[in-house]
């Protein structure tokens, strides 16, 4: 079956840096776009960043372009999110999301992983 | 960017009661509407897609719809394990974005 493992996380300064990984197996990792989507403490979901099948294609969210890069190793199954000068805003579970089928992105995200929790402290 | 707007904030039914959820676009979306609910400590599941297409392994009991700017979650007959909390999510317009979420309690 589908997996998502997230990995990562932890507390971190503000203005520092941290790099999210995000495991995929079950299904063909170089067929899918894949994407990562935040929450922080009690609040909602905010898409962040979404990187093509092919890795050719990538789009950010504005409060995070800029600073947040999305990559993937196809080679180990692997999604990134590199985050760069982290604010407290950015105190957040971030999960990794599969789109629903294969090449393009349908828009929905049908399976999630665990999450992984990030703290930006002041 | 699309605002989702989700009513009522929360909503306090007894099991086998009929829930009734809300979601509103701040334009029009077409059909393109998802529903996912969330439990404590889990990550969010997908319920409905295409605004009223039930998701795989998803119990008849839940049914959405609407299309353009107004749509509807409805649980015909609560179970116990359906207390949680609800988000709502375009993917229409550019960037996809969720609404703050209901959160359905006894």
């Amino acid at each position: 079956q589908v997996q998502l493992v997230e990995s990562g996380g932890g507390v971190v300064q503000s203005g520092r840096s941290l790099r999210l990984s995000c495991a995929g197996s079950g299904f063909t990792f170089s067929r899918y776009t894949l994407h990562w989507v935040r929450q922080a403490p009690g609040k909602g979901l905010e898409w962040v960043a979404r990187v093509s099948f092919d890795g050719s294609k990538k789009y950010y969210a504005d409060s995070v372009r800029g600073r947040f890069s999305i990559s993937r190793d196809t080679s180990k199954n692997t999604v990134y999110l590199q985050m760069n000068s982290l604010g407290p805003e950015d105190t957040a579970k971030y999960y990794c999301t599969r789109d629903q089928s294969p090449g393009y992105s349908r828009g929905w995200f049908p399976y999630w992983g665990l999450g992984t929790l990030v703290i930006v402290s002041s | 960017e699309t605002m989702m707007t989700q009513s009522p904030a929360t909503l306090s039914v007894s099991p086998g009661e009929r829930a009734t959820l809300f979601c509103r676009a701040s334009q029009s979306v077409s059909t393109n509407f998802a529903w996912y609910v969330q439990k404590p400590g889990q990550a969010p599941r997908l319920l409905i897609y295409s605004a009223s297409t039930r998701a795989t392994g998803i119990p008849t009991r839940f049914s959405g719809s609407g299309s353009g700017t107004e749509f509807t979650l409805t649980i015909s007959s609560l179970q116990s394990e359906d207390f949680a909390v609800y988000f709502c999510q375009q993917y229409d317009n550019w960037p996809p974005t969720f609404g703050q979420g209901t959160k359905v309690d006894i």
